[in-house]
């Protein structure tokens, strides 16, 4: 089973400024990543697949990157709606485990 | 395209319990679908999967007692759960799984109390 590592667990950041978010993979996952956010009492929902693509209806504020074993979520200025609960998954051997998530929170 | 859990509710441990998920904009058979949990207050656990050509996936924490199945006329998901446990206590969601991999359409997520 591939283990994800997120980091950091929280992440205390002003709205306006850049949020990075990490997600490594216990072996290469190429680029078979995925990010969704959580916000209290909903479903997850995706953001970015393939490790860089925007989903239908993502706002450009919101990229990934990395391939292999490294990954990074960037939210370039944070919205007061962004501060949720964010989740990598890896898709490239099933199980198709998650990360322990970032808990993103308005500092 | 939805997704529609219900069923969940409060069962004695070692109890049973079948999970739906109605599912409308696509084809449940066409698709993999997959039911992936939270139990309070933690992540996101993937629970088992079902591909589009019947093969089924469980994780090792519920095969065995979990068994997931579709009903094409219906165009519905189900997991049947038995031997609850109290750590099986979580929101259940199912979620459609896009050709690529990742899951692009998650339901409301239903809760499931395992408790005496």
């Amino acid at each position: 089973e591939i283990v994800m590592t997120q980091s950091p667990a929280t992440l205390s950041v002003s709205p306006g400024e850049r949020a990075t978010l990490s997600c490594r993979a216990s072996q290469s996952i190429s680029s078979n990543l995925a990010w969704y956010q959580q916000k209290p009492g909903q479903a997850p929902r995706l953001l970015i697949y393939g490790a860089s693509t925007r989903a239908t209806g993502i706002p450009a504020t919101f990229s990934g990157s990395g391939s292999g074993t490294e990954f990074t979520l960037t939210i370039s200025s944070l919205q007061s709606e962004d501060f949720a609960v964010y989740y990598c998954q890896q898709y490239n051997n099933w199980p198709y485990t998650f990360g322990q998530g970032t808990k993103l929170e308005i500092k | 395209v939805q997704l529609v859990e219900t069923g969940g509710g409060l069962i004695q441990p070692g109890g049973s319990l079948t999970l739906s998920c109605a599912a409308s904009g696509f084809t449940v058979s066409y698709n993999y679908m997959s039911w992936v949990r939270q139990a309070p207050g933690k992540g996101l656990e993937w629970v088992s999967v079902v591909y589009s050509s019947g093969t089924t996936r469980y994780a090792d924490s519920v095969k065995g007692r979990f068994t997931i199945s579709r009903d094409i006329s219906e165009n519905t998901l189900y997991l049947q759960m038995n031997s609850l446990r109290a750590e099986d206590t979580a929101v259940y969601y199912c979620a459609r799984i896009h050709d690529y991999g990742h899951s692009d359409y998650w339901g409301q997520g239903t809760l499931v109390t395992v408790s005496s």
